[in-house]
């Protein structure tokens, strides 16, 4: 594709639910990273994809995030049983290789809001 | 654990004028940095890469140097215009494919 491309584009859920959002990446990036962006806050890491292998779950904020990438591809963020602090605007970037010199390439976001 | 710092958070400055948006960082053990511009609503757009090796990539009106000893970064806008007017981002890449991005410099250009 032109680009990365995220949905939906907005998210408006209640306390409790669970949500999934989605990330296509550009075509042949093997690389995938997930952010979590705050109101006034900078970007948060949350997980990392890299081809096959296992994913860097490091910045997971709690067990209550999960995230899967399938065929490579397309990946999925989800939260389970959402808190009115998991309001934010999620964003997805992939990358050609995970070289060390490669550029990250976002997409528009999914602005996620908790009631 | 590295920290991405931002100064000035918000910037006015009328059009024309030259600007610097500065970013520092507090482990000069990374790969490269990376300058993005947001837009409100929207995702990061990327603007620079510079490798730890190297020491400033141009682009346009843009120009953006690495101090990876001092943990420094510049971004310097040219010519100023109100389409430069966005939040710019700085990020570093560190061993084990991270990235840390500051908080962001709000650049508000005034026709």
């Amino acid at each position: 594709g032109a680009g990365v491309s995220q949905s939906p584009s907005n998210k408006v859920t209640e306390k409790g639910k669970d949500v999934e959002l989605r990330c296509d990446p550009i075509s042949g990036h093997t690389a995938l990273y997930w952010y979590r962006q705050s109101l006034g806050q900078g970007l948060e890491f949350l997980i990392y994809f890299q081809g096959n292998s296992a994913p860097d779950k490091s910045g997971l904020p709690s067990d209550r995030f999960s995230a899967e990438r399938t065929g490579g591809s397309v990946s999925t963020l989800t939260i389970q049983r959402t808190q009115q602090e998991d309001s934010a605007v999620y964003l997805c970037a992939s990358s050609s290789l995970a070289g060390l010199y490669n550029e990250q390439f976002f997409g528009p976001g999914t602005r996620l809001t908790v009631l | 654990k590295q920290e991405v710092t931002q100064i000035p958070a918000a910037l006015s400055v009328p059009e024309g004028e030259n600007l610097v948006l500065n970013c520092s960082f507090t482990d000069s053990a990374i790969y490269n940095l990376q300058w993005f511009r947001q837009d409100p609503g929207k995702g990061l757009t990327s603007l620079l890469l510079i490798q730890s090796s190297q020491r400033e990539q141009t682009s346009g009106r843009l120009n953006a140097s690495l101090d990876k000893s001092s943990g420094r970064s510049t971004l310097y806008i040219a010519a100023s215009q109100p389409g430069d007017s966005a939040t710019y981002l700085c990020a570093v890449r560190v061993p084990g494919n991270q990235f840390y991005f500051g908080t962001g410099t709000s650049l508000t250009v005034i026709p």
